[in-house]
């Protein structure tokens, strides 16, 4: 346990339907990232928060996809109108802030979003 | 990030150790060699990372190229709980860099046999 927890840690969706998915990091941890990982390739990233602030998107985060930390602790990813495309892990990761030497990640167990 | 290279899968028997190549010739001054690995039905953990000089910590070593072109990830004695993809990463540490997200690959599948 990296002290980083998910929720849910499976979800299934029909086509169409929005989820939405929770990631803790460790608390003192201002660095937020999430992460896309399909069957057979290592983990993509997505997007990355510094306290509340988004600071980075990457192409791979559609129109569909919105992610918040609202008061810089926990985070949410939303997916609308799911596809089935998006099944997927989806990872979340926690790191110190810069400064306080390199910045490891801490990964959390990830959810499985299966889109039906 | 710039890019590395390592092989798909590697096999080798328990209490053995294992040595686990990556190749990145493209690196540049600022960029620090970093390995993680993840266990099947997990996220990924760090295990190792390392500038110039060898590193040891309690999981693995990291032998460095003189040329910092190539580095190895060493697993001294390695268990089934070794079984993993190892994933070679680098990763910019110069001014402004550091903030973005790992650029991983493929990795190396480790496997072990009892």
């Amino acid at each position: 346990d990296t002290g980083v927890s998910q929720d849910p840690r499976h979800k299934i969706t029909k086509r169409g339907q929005n989820v939405t998915f929770r990631c803790d990091p460790i608390s003192e941890h201002n660095r937020l990232y999430w992460y896309r990982q399909t069957l057979g390739q290592g983990p993509e990233f997505l997007t990355y928060f510094q306290n509340e602030a988004q600071l980075e998107k990457s192409r791979l985060l559609s129109d569909r996809f919105s992610a918040e930390r609202p008061k810089g602790s926990f985070s949410t990813l939303e997916i609308q109108r799911t596809e089935q495309g998006d099944s997927a892990m989806y990872l979340c990761a926690s790191s110190k802030p810069r400064g306080q030497g390199i910045d490891t990640q801490y990964f959390g167990p990830g959810t499985r979003l299966t889109v039906l | 990030d710039a890019k590395t290279t390592q092989p798909n899968s590697m096999e080798s028997n328990e209490e053995e150790p294992v040595h686990l190549p990556c190749n990145h010739s493209t690196i540049s001054g600022t960029d620090y060699i970093h390995w993680y690995r993840q266990l099947p039905s997990q996220g990924p953990e760090y295990v190792i990372h390392g500038l110039t000089s060898n590193v040891n910590n309690r999981m693995a070593s990291l032998a460095i190229a003189e040329d910092r072109k190539s580095s190895t990830l060493i697993l001294h004695r390695a268990t089934l709980r070794d079984a993993a993809v190892y994933y070679c990463i680098l990763r910019d540490h110069g001014s402004g860099g550091g903030a973005d997200g790992l650029t991983f690959g493929k990795g190396t599948h480790l496997i072990i046999q009892p």
